[in-house]
């Protein structure tokens, strides 16, 4: 079983859809991030956060420390948010993230 | 600040090749990671430094690939020889302590 697991795998929504993507883990943490990667593109950090919710434009990111559990929310979707979304775990131990496979949104007009 | 920086971008080259990915790191972070991504295993990590010094290369696949880094603002990963399983995208990141990691562009490398 993979430290980290993300849900959905794959997910097709229309635009103005509201999203939700889910991490859980089963490890201690000091931190999670979100991070987005475009078709053919780079990697780009949306959160870091240990506790509560941030919110970044139609992005809001909240974790449960107690259940173990993150998600990461994209109202009012748009196409330009198809990306794959990769949440990645700080376990405080050492400075390297452990990764979950990602979940490939795909955002239709 | 520029980010970090990764050259080339693109790489294509014959099996046997030696290959030199490159890596700047944000000014100031004292932490860079290398990793490949492919299809089939995602993102993995390579190697990484702290304040220069290679701390975890438990993910460098071979003998083949090895990596420096010689100052706080630069690295390399080089692969010698190339085969065509090392076909994949090499993301160089830094981050400070344990905040944000910042991600370079990335290294698209084909081995023929």
């Amino acid at each position: 079983k993979n430290e980290v697991e993300q849900s959905p795998q794959n997910l097709t929504a229309q635009e103005g859809e509201f999203i939700t993507i889910n991490c859980s883990y089963s490890v201690g943490i000091s931190a999670l991030h979100w991070l987005q990667q475009h078709p053919g593109g780079g990697i780009v950090s949306l959160f870091m956060l240990s506790s509560g919710k941030k919110k970044h434009g139609r992005l809001i990111a909240t974790i449960n420390i107690q259940e173990k559990h993150s998600s990461l929310h994209i109202t009012a979707s748009h196409p330009r948010d198809s990306a794959v979304y990769i949440c990645a775990v700080d376990t405080g131990t050492a400075s390297k993230l452990t990764f979950g496979t990602g979940t490939r949104l795909q955002v239709t007009l | 600040d520029a980010g970090v920086i990764q050259s080339p971008r693109h790489e294509v080259t014959e099996m046997g090749q030696e290959v030199t990915l490159r890596c700047k790191p944000i000014s100031g972070h004292d932490y860079l990671f290398w990793y490949r991504q492919t299809m089939m295993r995602g993102l993995e990590l390579l190697i990484y430094f702290n304040n220069n010094v290679p701390i975890d290369d438990s993910g460098m696949p071979e003998d083949r690939f090895s990596a420096k880094m010689p100052n706080a603002s630069f690295s390399t990963l080089k692969i010698q020889p190339s085969e065509p399983r090392d076909s994949a995208v090499y993301f160089c990141a830094s981050r400070w302590n344990f905040g944000e990691l910042f991600f370079g562009e990335g290294s698209r490398l084909t081995v023929l």
